[in-house]
């Protein structure tokens, strides 16, 4: 089975420029989250999604966006780029239900670069 | 204000001992902890998790306990590999809260040397 998918892999965007971050979710998990990891931190939390429904904001900026689609694949959009949103962007997948915890399941990442 | 702490950015140990990888958290609420190994250029991979009720859990090599009065976990991975070098990260979520936001800590670089 394929993995957490996240496209593209490497971007170099301009300040101020808008970016569209795409991830496709581990078959058969309803949930996709997405986490902003920049150097010497741990990821940190963005946004989650399940069934199509916002779920959790992080304490990110009203230019970072996120949906999920019918077939429970996301996009995260981020308007106005800055130097700062410079980072690793991982999308992660789970079986999460609604209620409780479950394991996450990260892709291998979007790296972003503002110049 | 890090509500998930790992002290030690890194650890060396030999091939064939006991890493033992150490986080403190500081939310009450958390109530379900996982444990991700990070290579250079991947994303994190899941090793192992432990929900509050518990206080052990095992999966192989790995083992993670819990210390729900001290606020304090552990992964202890027994023996240690090569292949094991990595960063890992520590999580927590709060299942009241409605998401499954994670809250990571800094990370502990470990290096396991042959």
């Amino acid at each position: 089975d394929a993995g957490v998918t996240q496209s593209p892999t490497h971007l170099i965007k301009t300040r101020g420029q808008h970016v569209t971050l795409r991830c496709s979710p581990i078959s058969g998990h309803k949930s996709v989250s997405w986490y902003q990891q920049v150097l010497g931190q741990g990821p940190q939390f963005i946004f989650q999604y399940y069934e199509k429904e916002e779920r959790g904001r992080g304490n990110f900026p009203d230019r970072f966006s996120a949906r999920q689609f019918p077939n429970y694949s996301s996009e995260l959009n981020v308007n106005a780029l800055l130097l700062g949103d410079s980072a690793l962007y991982l999308c992660a997948s789970s079986r999460y239900s609604g209620t409780g915890a479950a394991e996450a399941f990260f892709g291998q990442g979007t790296r972003l670069t503002v110049v | 204000d890090q509500q998930v702490k790992q002290n030690s950015p890194s650890l060396s140990v030999q091939e064939g001992r006991i890493s033992i990888l150490n986080c403190d958290y500081t939310n009450s609420m958390f109530d379900y902890f996982l444990w991700y190994k990070k290579y250079p250029a991947e994303g994190p991979t899941f090793l192992i998790s432990i929900s509050s009720i518990k206080d052990k859990n095992e999966d192989g090599r790995f083992t993670v306990f819990l210390n729900k009065s001290a606020k304090h976990l552990s992964l202890h991975i027994v023996p240690s590999q090569p292949g094991d070098s990595a960063v890992y990260f520590c999580a927590a979520s709060a299942s009241q809260g409605g998401s499954e936001k994670l809250v990571f800590g800094k990370g502990t670089k470990l290096t396991v040397n042959p």
